[in-house]
């Protein structure tokens, strides 16, 4: 199965800095790369993926490289906000098995006022 | 858009004893996947369901835990007996089509063995 590593598990930012989180994964195949936001005690929620056939995306402040060759994809944030604080989980999708989402451990960033 | 809902949101019990999770995905969304999220660690799918057929579970310890989905809508995961290190929090989410489309987590169903 599809094995990802998130780097690093904590990072903390002055407000208005910027903040990149890193992923690894294992299955070259692996076509969908999303990214979760937890915030404490609530449910993942989906801030932005992206597909294989695309090597950026950007969202207003959120943008995620993907770098197929050496297979590793990245979650920058831009103007660092308070409430950017939270747990950010990296995903990788399994195209050996069903296709599940294989998850980062997962790394929280604390944006400091 | 309803979201995905879970019940109940907290249990407390004690080893040995079995429990049991409910979930209910947004409607029209076809799978329906159950993790496990231990502290400090990212979601571990446990089982994924098609309608009402097992996809994937080789992941599903199954000597203690089961899941159904009863008429490919609602869902739920049994423990039988607990152990302590299922402590956890167990996710429940559903996407449309499953592979590349976005999961939609519910708020989880936090799992203290004591």
């Amino acid at each position: 199965g599809e094995n990802v590593e998130q780097h690093p598990s904590t990072l903390s930012v002055q407000e208005g800095d910027s903040a990149v989180i890193k992923c690894t994964y294992s299955d070259s195949a692996s076509n969908y790369f999303p990214w979760y936001k937890q915030e404490l005690g609530k449910r993942p929620q989906l801030i932005i993926d992206i597909r294989s056939n695309v090597g950026e995306k950007k969202d207003q402040r959120i943008a995620v490289t993907l770098n197929k060759t050496a297979k590793h994809f990245s979650l920058h944030i831009t103007e660092t906000q308070p409430e950017d604080s939270a747990v950010y989980f990296c995903a990788a999708d399994d195209q050996t098995g069903a296709n599940n989402l294989f998850f980062g451990t997962g790394t929280r960033l604390t944006v400091i006022p | 858009e309803a979201g995905v809902a879970q019940s109940p949101r907290y249990k407390i019990i004690e080893k040995r004893q079995s429990v049991a999770f409910w979930c209910n995905p947004i409607s029209g969304h076809a799978t329906l996947y159950w993790y496990q999220q231990i502290l400090g660690q990212g979601p571990k799918l446990l089982i994924q369901f098609q309608n009402n057929g097992v996809v994937d579970d080789s992941q599903l310890p199954k000597d203690r835990f089961s899941a159904e989905r009863l008429k490919g809508v609602d869902s739920t995961l049994k423990i039988q007996p607990a152990k302590l290190e299922d402590s956890a929090v167990y996710l429940c989410a559903s996407s449309q089509q499953g592979a590349g489309t976005e999961a939609f987590f519910g708020q989880g169903t936090r799992l203290t063995v004591v």
